[in-house]
């Protein structure tokens, strides 16, 4: 099956840094997402972004499907970013079935 | 209200039990998946089904069971719960034209 690696998988920030975080996948995709996991467990849809790129506040990300990667940008980081941030993949005639990669803990520091 | 609801939010229970958790979607999605999660790993699918007559096992599904009662309900049931089955459950649906995926608050199993 489709094989996911992000990196890193640790990040340290100081509240107001810029950072980015990158998923690599072995096939060709037709779903990637990137979620957050808070504190608190509950996974929240960051992204919908299987090609091209998208914004939205602080964060954006870009899926270069050609080359199998994706990045997840996260900009003036606030302390409400830390938890585990996720890329899941979806492809071929699986296209159901979402692999999570092992995700980065990312902690902002006051 | 959230699109995708889960009960309970979190159990403790015995080694031997059987244990039904329960999922709900607004959404309106015919499909509709159960993750399990480890500590300091991503999701596994454990089940998922396109409709009411049609369920699949996923990568783990031994252990567990599932029932899809209707187009908006869909349980997973531990017949005799293990204490390797403490984990965090995820249930999802997904777009039909998109497969985006949406996922419920989860539910923290713990078996001793």
């Amino acid at each position: 099956g489709i094989q996911v690696e992000q990196s890193p998988p640790d990040l340290i920030l100081q509240e107001g840094a810029n950072s980015t975080l990158r998923c690599n996948f072995s096939d060709s995709v037709n779903n990637l997402q990137w979620f957050h996991q808070n504190p608190w467990g509950q996974l929240i849809n960051l992204f919908y972004i299987p090609s091209g790129t998208k914004q939205n506040g602080r964060l954006s990300a870009t899926t270069v499907a050609t080359e199998r990667y994706s990045l997840l940008y996260i900009s003036s980081s606030q302390t409400t970013d830390s938890g585990v941030y996720f890329c899941a993949v979806a492809s071929g005639g699986s296209n159901y079935k979402l692999t999570f990669g092992k995700g980065t803990l990312l902690t902002v520091n006051p | 209200d959230a699109d995708v609801t889960q009960t309970p939010r979190n159990r403790i229970t015995k080694t031997g039990k059987r244990i039904m958790l329960e999922c709900s979607q607004t959404k309106g999605h015919d499909r509709m998946y159960w993750y399990r999660q480890d500590p300091g790993l991503g999701l596994r699918l454990i089940y998922y089904s396109f409709d009411v007559k049609d369920i699949n096992k996923g990568e783990i599904s031994d252990g567990y069971s599932v029932s899809r009662q209707a187009q908006a309900k869909f349980s997973l049931s531990l017949e005799s719960a293990i204490p390797n089955q403490t984990a965090l459950y995820f249930c999802a649906t997904s777009d039909p034209l998109t497969y985006e995926q949406y996922f419920g608050p989860g539910t923290r199993l713990t078996v001793t």
